[in-house]
Parts: structure tokens; sequence; C-alpha cells
């Protein structure tokens, strides 16, 4: 079965910073496709960027870049420029491409700080 | 409608007592998921419906646990004979048939279950 491992519980930083966050996964699959999800105080979860394994180029959404190694089975997130609206809780998550199997497996989460 | 809605937004019960839990997806969108997420934790998969096939009853935790989907739309979730640990975030998504892993899940927000 596919796990997901968020490795930071809480994470803090400053506000115009750089912050990553860390995610690792484990798979026997080779085509799969990985999430992360914001999730502020008002519970919705938020899709932030999504990467297919298959894409050996990282995935971008303006401010937000991930870190995708596929041997390693690491993808970690990138907030660059950090503002006060990011704080809240973030979560990677696996999806099979086995066309059958359509729910996301999630890590903990880790619950991002933004200070001013 | 415009997103997944879910109702009641927050839901107070007894122990022993049988609770509802609905969800009204995306007008259009075939699949519709339940996920749980207890303090702490991340979003634990409960169950998938994916138009009129027989849903995924993989995640339910026990017997206790039922969903149903009327007509292909709006979602019920029932937990019979409510017990402590079930107090939790139970939350719907939904998403087009076979669009989940481009475009990602829609979010509802969430009902906050607390069994006293």
């Amino acid at each position: 079965a596919q796990t997901v491992t968020q490795s930071q519980p809480e994470m803090s930083v400053q506000e115009a910073e750089t912050v990553t966050l860390s995610c690792t996964y484990d798979t026997s699959e080779s085509d799969y496709y990985l999430f992360w999800y914001k999730q502020p105080p008002s519970r919705q979860m938020i899709l932030v960027i999504r990467q297919e394994a298959y894409k050996q180029q990282n995935a971008t959404e303006n401010r937000f870049s991930v870190n995708f190694q596929k041997a390693a089975k690491s993808f970690s997130l990138k907030i660059s420029d950090s503002q006060l609206g990011d704080a809240a809780m973030y979560f990677c998550a696996y999806r099979s491409a086995q066309g059958s199997q359509g729910n996301l497996i999630f890590g903990k989460g880790t619950k991002l700080s933004v200070k001013p | 409608g415009a997103g997944v809605s879910q109702s009641p937004s927050n839901k107070v019960t007894e122990k022993g007592k049988d609770v509802e839990l609905r969800c009204d997806p995306i007008s259009g969108h075939t699949a519709l998921y339940w996920y749980r997420q207890s303090l702490g934790q991340g979003l634990e998969f409960l169950i998938y419906f994916q138009g009129n096939s027989a849903p995924d009853k993989s995640g339910l935790p026990s017997d206790r646990f039922s969903a149903e989907r009327t007509g292909g739309s709006v979602s019920t979730l029932t937990i019979q004979r409510t017990q402590q640990e079930d107090s939790a975030v139970y939350l719907c998504a939904s998403s087009l048939r076979g669009q989940g892993a481009i475009s990602g899940y829609t979010f509802g927000s969430g009902t906050r279950l607390t069994v006293v």
C-alpha cells in the first residue's frame, strides 16, 4: 500500500522569505500523481500544485514550486515570497494512475506559520 | 452548485446516537469521496462513489459507518451508535470522471462532528 510522510509537523517563515515543506512517499507504482493541498481555518482543502510522475519537469504555480525527485520518492513544496495568507495546514497527497483507484492518500500535514 | 456543499457545518451529538452528514457535490461531478480528518491527522479515505458503479467502501472503519448516493448526486454519510472516537471533521470531495488527477478534487468545508 502507498504511504505519504510529512516529517515536519510545524514550520515557520518570515514574511517575504522562502520556505520548503518536505514530503516523501512510498509506492511500487511507476505512474502516479502528486499534489499539495492547502487547508486554511475554513477547513476547505485548496489545490496548490500537482505533478505527474512521468514528467521530469518540476511543476510551478506562481510563488509555489515543487522539487520532484522520483528515484528518492520525494516531493517537496517551495513557497517563495511568503505572504501572511499562506499560513495554513499543507498536505501532500498521492493518487495512483490506475484507473479504478481514484482516492487520494494524504500525509499528516505541516502547519505553516508566517511571521510579519 | 458552484462548490461542494456540506451540512451541517458542525454537529454535536451524544454517544450512542445516530448522525447523518450530507454532501451536495458540484453539478455534473460523477465522482464523490468522503474523508475523515481526526485531530492532528491527515485525511483518511472512507468511501468513493463513481457514477452508477458499486462504491469503493474499503476505507469505512466499521459497520457502524455507511453511505449512499441517491440519483448520482447528493450523498449521505451515516454513523450509527456514535462513539467518542468518531469525533472528527468529515470532508467530502467531488470531481469529473477521469479528471480528478488532472484538475484535482473540489472539497467542501466539512462537517465537524463532536461526540459527547
